[in-house]
């Protein structure tokens, strides 16, 4: 399996610009995850997703964030509009399985996103 | 709410030291007790995992123990190489239900030769 794909690896942008992640989990899993890492604050989960049903968004910053999945193999993150404070790496997870097994996360190599 | 916290480093060691990242939790219920690894460059890894008290989880080398009584999940390795070297992470998922992890603010482990 190619494990979860996240694109792109890197993205710079200027403030007021919409930036657009996306991830394709690994095929099978039901469960997806955007988690947001940087310096100050760690790793944060954001919002989360079950059979591509949004079931927590209380992670998500402001309104200027937004998450999508249309259909079970992929995913996508907006900002809209960037400002520099989000410059972050942004990791994609996904899971399956009923009881324990989902909490067995496996995550993607992360979007570095700098926002000038 | 949930938390978890971890000694954040750097720590830095000999090839074939004793590890030890310590790692404490705050959390409802029951929860589930992981550590992470993150190579440079690259996503988190799950090392190993615990899923309730005095459940020992390992994985190439690495244990850690779960201690309900002092709310603890402390990583030990009995002999690191420099391959070790990374940024391990201390989590949890709550046993009230919420599926998202909990992280701690990682622990920057740093083997020389």
């Amino acid at each position: 399996d190619a494990g979860v794909i996240q694109s792109p690896r890197h993205e710079v942008t200027e403030m007021g610009q919409e930036v657009t992640l996306r991830c394709k989990p690994i095929s099978g899993h039901d469960y997806l995850f955007w988690y947001r890492q940087t310096m100050m604050r760690g790793l944060e989960l954001l919002i989360y997703f079950n059979n591509n049903v949004p079931i927590d968004d209380s992670g998500m910053p402001e309104d200027r964030f937004s998450a999508k999945m249309p259909n079970a193999s992929f995913s996508t993150l907006k900002i809209q509009p960037s400002e520099p404070r989000d410059s972050a790496v942004y990791f994609c997870a996904s899971s399956y399985g009923p009881g324990q097994r989902r909490n067995e996360q496996f995550f993607g190599p992360g979007t570095r996103l700098t926002v000038l | 709410g949930d938390s978890v916290t971890q000694m954040e480093g750097p720590v830095t060691l000999s090839e074939e030291a004793f590890l030890t990242i310590n790692c404490t939790y705050t959390a409802t219920g029951y929860p589930s007790l992981f550590w992470y690894v993150q190579y440079p460059g690259e996503g988190l890894q799950l090392l190993l995992k615990a899923t309730k008290a005095d459940d020992k989880g390992s994985n190439k080398g690495f244990e850690a123990t779960y201690r309900k009584e002092t709310t603890s999940f402390h990583l030990e390795k009995g002999s690191v190489q420099v391959s070790d070297s990374a940024v391990y992470f201390c989590a949890l998922i709550s046993g009230g239900g919420a599926d998202g992890l909990t992280f701690g603010k990682g622990t920057h482990l740093i083997i020389q030769p």
